[in-house]
């Protein structure tokens, strides 16, 4: 079947633009997640979904990020005034439930590039 | 706080080599243990789990066993290919209350195989 899907795959954006990344996960998961890869970082957390509500956003480094999901399916993250240090790989995971034992399907990844 | 700690790499081994990647971490509470890899240019996905003491998680010949007295989960395998060559990702999960099971990272670990 399909797998978790992400939209664009690529984006350059200049310094203090709004941009907006797009996920769509495996039919019937209700759980997702986006985190961010970057290489002084690592790969870090950043928000958490069940269903349309967001119970953990401890990840979120800043007030210029945001998430939202809908109908318990596609999530957007936006990030607003974007900054050099944004410029990462953001990556979602869906998973069908969140049990300790509960694997985590990755998408490819957008990776975004800050100017 | 919950953290992942992963050998250095990058490591590069001739094939047929044993492999051997170092993982320990610490987490309050009992959490489950993971290592995802990602192959050059594809997502991240899930090689392996383990998810109480003792246990072991294998796939694809690799194994690890879930330490609790040492806290590690170390990766290893008998005979490593070519086709291993990626970047190795040991996590961890602990799922209590909002945390939904989101993973925490160690910082990866890359792996060549040279024929």
């Amino acid at each position: 079947g399909a797998g978790v899907s992400q939209s664009p795959s690529n984006k350059v954006t200049e310094k203090g633009k709004d941009v907006e990344l797009r996920c769509d996960p495996i039919s019937g998961h209700t759980a997702l997640y986006w985190y961010r890869q970057s290489l002084g970082q690592g790969l870090e957390f950043l928000i958490y979904f069940q269903g349309n509500s967001a119970p953990d956003k401890s990840g979120l480094p800043s007030d210029r990020f945001s998430a939202e999901r809908t109908g318990g399916s596609v999530s957007t993250l936006t990030i607003q005034r974007t900054q050099q240090e944004d410029s990462a790989v953001y990556l979602c995971a869906s998973s069908p439930g969140v049990g300790l034992s509960a694997e985590q399907y990755f998408g490819p990844g957008t990776r975004l590039t800050v100017t | 706080g919950n953290s992942v700690t992963q050998m250095e790499g990058p490591v590069t081994l001739s094939e047929e080599a044993f492999l051997t990647i170092n993982c320990t971490y610490t987490a309050t509470g009992y959490p489950s243990l993971f290592w995802y890899v990602q192959y050059p240019g594809e997502g991240l996905q899930l090689l392996l789990k383990a998810t109480k003491a003792d246990d072991k998680g294998s796939n694809k010949g690799f194994e690890a066993t879930y330490r609790k007295e040492t806290t590690s989960f170390h990766l290893e395998k008998g005979s490593v290919q070519v086709s291993d060559s990626a970047v190795y990702f040991c996590a961890l999960t602990l799922s209590a209350n909002n945390q939904g099971g989101k993973l925490i990272f160690g910082q990866g670990t890359e792996l060549s195989v040279k024929p």
